[in-house]
């Protein structure tokens, strides 16, 4: 079952200008992370954020957590065509060694 | 390069057929995980396993099986594969202990399952 829902589902921008995707989850996390997939490539990992934490940043990536919300989002400032990919939440409950759950996914596309 | 390999990139089989896909995890990691991604499911997480024992089941159908050797590479076994089992296979793989929190994956390049 999906734990985490991304919006929007698509989003197109141009070069320069900042991309927002929102994640909303379910039930009680320890964390939340977030991945980059490159078109039919495998996830790569770009930042964690702790259910303690509120916001973190990561050179161009900013990630915000709202536990009272069940909700995150990542800001990716003055983006590139390279930043085109899919990105995913993904959310780790507490129960000890459990896997991490996906949502579906935000394309984003850049337009140089 | 996330250090995770995966074989083979592509598979092409019939519906009936069994297939293995096999992976690799980066050198120390012990535990490894096996996703299924399609286009209407998304994500989906299927079996973990860490330093050789089962650690958690997640949508896995009965027809599929995993297992992961001493060496910790591990493999997937799908057997009377249907149309709907096409899918990205991936493998994903952590430094996580028992109990572990807060570890991120590393993934493979998948495996490209197409059953026609």
């Amino acid at each position: 079952s999906q734990q985490g829902e991304e919006d929007p589902q698509a989003l197109s921008i141009q070069e320069g200008e900042n991309a927002t995707m929102n994640c909303s989850y379910k039930t009680s996390i320890n964390n939340l992370q977030w991945y980059r997939q490159n078109s039919g490539r495998g996830l790569v990992h770009l930042i964690l954020i702790r259910s303690n934490e509120r916001e973190k940043h990561s050179g161009r990536l900013r990630v915000t957590l709202d536990t009272s919300k069940k909700s995150s989002s990542l800001l990716i400032t003055a983006s590139r065509a390279a930043d085109t990919a899919s990105y995913f939440c993904a959310t780790e409950t507490p129960s000890g060694n459990t896997p991490l759950v996906f949502g579906k996914g935000t394309r984003l596309s850049v337009i140089a | 390069d996330s250090g995770v390999t995966q074989t083979p990139k592509h598979l092409i089989t019939a519906t009936g057929q069994r297939v293995t896909l096999r992976c690799s995890p980066r050198s120390g990691d012990l535990s490894v995980y096996w996703y299924q991604q399609s286009l209407d499911q998304g994500l989906q997480f299927l079996i973990h396993y860490y330093n050789g024992e089962e650690r958690a089941k997640g949508n896995i159908l009965e027809r599929f099986s995993a297992q992961q050797f001493p060496d910790l590479h591990s493999e997937l076994n799908l057997s009377s594969l249907e149309l709907g089992d096409s899918a990205l296979y991936f493998c994903a793989s952590s430094v996580a202990t028992v109990g572990a929190t807060n570890e991120k994956l590393f993934f493979g390049s998948g495996t490209q399952l197409s059953v026609l």
